[in-house]
């Protein structure tokens, strides 16, 4: 099993670019989230899915979007890019969220620099 | 929402001794909060975790103490190794409006052991 994955590992945008990264998962978990990690200010959830075809806002989710088509992949778009948005972007998973095997699986994280 | 405070914001420990950092949280219906190693470049991985039904869990080296009362709860490292290097995050984990479970990051802690 690869786990989760995430495409791009790095990515230099221009302001005003859009961009999607990508996340998938063969762990075949129904959960899935976008975290943001800046220096100092630790994880920070962006938007997150309970199941395939859903998708809620997390703590910090203007300037962002997000689809879940398909259950094993969970995209994050950015239509216009901000320097604000400079940041490493890491995707999770989970198989619940409130009962046993609620753990979150993370990706490798994409770093992201919006110039 | 849910707020967690972590501390310190970094650790500086001889190889060997005991390290301990420690986490509060606001909201008393949080339930369970897992705690994440992070080593630089990487992505975080669960290194243990505890449920709001138990007040202490050991695993080999580790331990977490969980006071539901006073809404905080801490990391235990015994005997220290260079290899325990890293930023650890506490999270609490809380129901959302749409019934799922978020959790909600602590800023991290730097831990360093001197060789």
């Amino acid at each position: 099993n690869a786990g989760v994955t995430q495409t791009p590992k790095f990515r230099v945008l221009k302001t005003g670019q859009s961009m999607t990264l990508l996340c998938a998962q063969d762990m075949n978990h129904e959960y899935m989230y976008w975290y943001r990690q800046d220096p100092g200010m630790g994880l920070r959830l962006i938007h997150y899915s309970v199941g395939e075809g859903t998708t809620a806002k997390g703590e910090v989710p203007d300037g962002y979007n997000v689809s879940r088509l398909k259950k094993q992949n969970f995209l994050l778009g950015l239509e216009s890019a901000a320097p604000s948005q400079t940041s490493v972007y890491f995707c999770a998973s989970s198989l619940t969220s409130g009962g046993l095997n609620r753990e979150q699986y993370f990706g490798p994280g994409t770093r992201l620099t919006v110039t | 929402g849910e707020n967690v405070e972590q501390h310190p914001s970094t650790l500086s420990v001889q190889e060997g001794d005991s390290a301990v950092i420690k986490c509060t949280y606001s909201d008393s219906a949080s339930n369970y909060f897992p705690w994440y190693k992070q080593e630089l470049g990487k992505r975080p991985q669960l290194i243990i975790d505890i449920r709001s039904n138990v007040g202490e869990k050991k695993d080999q080296r580790i331990a977490v103490t969980l006071n539901k009362t006073a809404k905080h709860f801490s990391l235990h490292i015994t005997e220290t190794q260079p290899e325990d290097s890293a930023v650890y995050f506490c999270a609490a984990s809380v129901r959302s409006g749409a019934g799922s479970y978020q959790l909600t990051f602590g800023k991290g802690t730097k831990l360093s052991v001197i060789p």
